[in-house]
C-alpha cells in the first residue's frame, strides 16, 4: 500500500544539526512532488520545504530559509530535511508528505502523509 | 506572504448539525483554485479531504463539502457524524504553502 515512513528525529543541542528521513513505497515516488510539513506541540500545521518530482525545483518556508535543505533520491524512493543550525523554536513533529499530483505536477494538495518523526531542540 | 485565517478558531456542535467553517486568504488565490481543507485528529496526521476549494478527495463522505472563490472559502459538513469532531485545517498553495491556525471542532 502507499505509504510514508519517516526516521531521524531526537533529542538535539541549540545549534546542531539533524537530517530526516522519509522512505516512500507503494508508488512511483519518481513522479511525485514531496513536502516536509511540521507541527509544535499543540500547535497548528507549518509548512517546511517542498521538492519537485525531478528535484528540479525546491522552495522553503522564511522559518527554515538558509538553515534547511530538502533533497531526494529516486533511486532510493527517499526524501531528505537537512536541518542546521537548530534552534528551540524548530521543536516539533515533522511530517513528509506527498503531492497529490497529477504526476509530474505540482498541485499543491497533499494526499499522502507519514506518521511524523519528532524533533526535541534542548540543551 | 499569503495569510490564511480560519473562523471560528473552535467550535461546538451537536451530532446531525451542519456546521460551516471559513477561510480567508490575505490576496486572491483564485486563480487556480488552490486551495485545500484537511482533517486531523489527535495523535494522528492530517487527512486530505477537499482540493482544488470544491473537490471532494476520494474517499471522503460526500457530507464534506467546500466553496468558493478569491479570498473567502467555506468548508461545510451537512450532518456532523461522531467521527467528524476533530481540527480542521485550510492550506493555500497559490503562492508557497500556509496553512490556516486551524478550527477545532467539539462535541456540544
Amino acid at each position: 500500500q502507499v505509504q510514508l515512513v519517516e526516521s531521524g528525529g531526537g533529542v538535539v543541542q541549540p545549534g546542531r544539526s539533524l537530517r530526516l528521513s522519509c522512505a516512500a513505497s507503494g508508488f512511483l515516488f519518481s513522479n511525485y512532488g514531496m513536502y516536509w510539513v511540521r507541527q509544535a506541540p499543540g500547535k497548528g500545521l507549518e509548512w517546511v520545504a517542498l521538492i519537485w518530482y525531478d528535484g528540479s525545483n525546491k522552495d522553503y518556508a522564511d522559518s527554515g530559509k538558509g538553515r534547511f535543505t530538502i533533497s531526494r533520491d529516486n533511486s532510493k524512493n527517499t526524501v531528505y530535511l537537512q536541518m542546521n543550525s537548530l534552534r528551540a523554536e524548530d521543536t516539533a513533529l515533522y511530517y513528509c508528505a506527498r503531492d497529490r499530483g497529477p504526476p509530474v505536477g505540482l498541485s499543491g494538495g497533499m494526499d499522502v502523509w507519514g506518521q511524523g518523526t519528532m524533533v526535541t531542540v534542548s540543551s | 506572504d499569503i495569510q490564511m485565517t480560519q473562523s471560528p478558531s473552535s467550535l461546538s456542535a451537536s451530532v446531525g448539525d451542519r456546521v460551516t467553517i471559513t477561510c480567508r486568504a490575505s490576496q486572491s488565490i483564485t486563480r487556480y483554485l488552490n486551495l485545500n481543507w484537511y482533517q486531523q485528529k489527535p495523535g494522528k496526521a492530517p487527512k486530505l479531504l477537499i482540493y482544488a476549494a470544491s473537490t471532494l478527495q476520494s474517499g471522503v463522505p460526500s457530507r464534506f463539502s467546500g466553496s468558493g472563490s478569491g479570498t473567502d472559502f467555506t468548508l461545510t459538513i451537512s450532518s456532523l457524524q461522531p467521527e467528524d469532531f476533530a481540527t480542521y485545517y485550510c492550506q493555500q498553495s497559490y503562492s508557497a504553502i500556509t496553512f490556516g491556525q486551524g478550527t477545532r471542532l467539539e462535541i456540544k
